[in-house]
């Protein structure tokens, strides 16, 4: 039973740069979160997908964009890099509409230069 | 404004002993919390939970209390392993309109069980 599963494991861009990072859900879960987590901080929820929609937002711009397709996989996309957006990008899936909980991926290690 | 804190960066215990992490939050709409444990290159691993109508579950070694009066959790390991040594990080969700929910994270403790 495949778990959540991130790519890639690492990269590196330039400020202004365009990045996007992708998520497949554990089997069975249809609901997708992005997470960011700078050093030495706890993960910081970026935005939810359900049903293809996003459903709910933390506190990012609008540089922060995502999408998810019919097989439940998703993306993560962040437009015009800044160097405050290094950090490990982690992904997790759920089953909509259950108290089961989020289980994570391994995460992208975004590297800003 | 933090609503999920954990203020001990660290923690040691010798193996065998007890291991308690502490959680407090702010936001009484939260109605369900999580303890998840992370390796390094590793993604956060869930290790427990509990609803805010309890005030105790239990899994094995590991033990999770809440005291709503307080806004306070802990999550008990008895006896600690070398293998628990791993950063806990606690968690919170609130569970809005339409059924999304979003975790809430705690800055994490870093628990070393010496053998």
């Amino acid at each position: 039973d495949a778990g959540v599963t991130q790519s890639p494991t690492h990269l590196i861009k330039t400020r202004g740069q365009q990045v996007t990072l992708r998520c497949s859900p554990k089997s069975g879960h249809d609901t997708v979160s992005w997470y960011q987590q700078a050093l030495g901080q706890g993960p910081q929820f970026i935005f939810q997908y359900y049903e293809e929609e996003e459903r709910q937002r933390g506190n990012f711009p609008d540089r922060f964009s995502g999408h998810q397709f019919p097989n439940y996989s998703s993306e993560l996309n962040v437009n015009a890099l800044l160097l405050g957006d290094s950090a490990l990008y982690l992904c997790a899936s759920s089953l909509g509409g259950t108290d089961q909980p989020q289980h994570f991926g391994d995460g992208t290690r975004l590297s800003i230069l | 404004d933090q609503q999920v804190k954990q203020n001990s960066p660290s923690l040691s215990v010798q193996e065998g002993r007890i291991s308690i992490l502490n959680c407090d939050y702010t936001n009484s709409m939260f109605d369900y919390f999580l303890w998840y444990k992370k390796y390094p290159a590793e993604g956060p691993t869930f290790l427990i939970s509990i609803s805010s109508i309890k005030d105790k579950n239990e899994d094995g070694r590991f033990t999770v209390f809440l005291n709503k009066s307080a806004k306070h959790l802990s999550l008990h390991i008895v006896p600690s392993q070398p293998g628990d040594s791993a950063v806990y990080f606690c968690a919170a969700t609130e569970i809005y309109q339409g059924g999304s929910e979003k975790l809430v994270f705690g800055k994490g403790t870093k628990l070393t069980v010496n053998p």
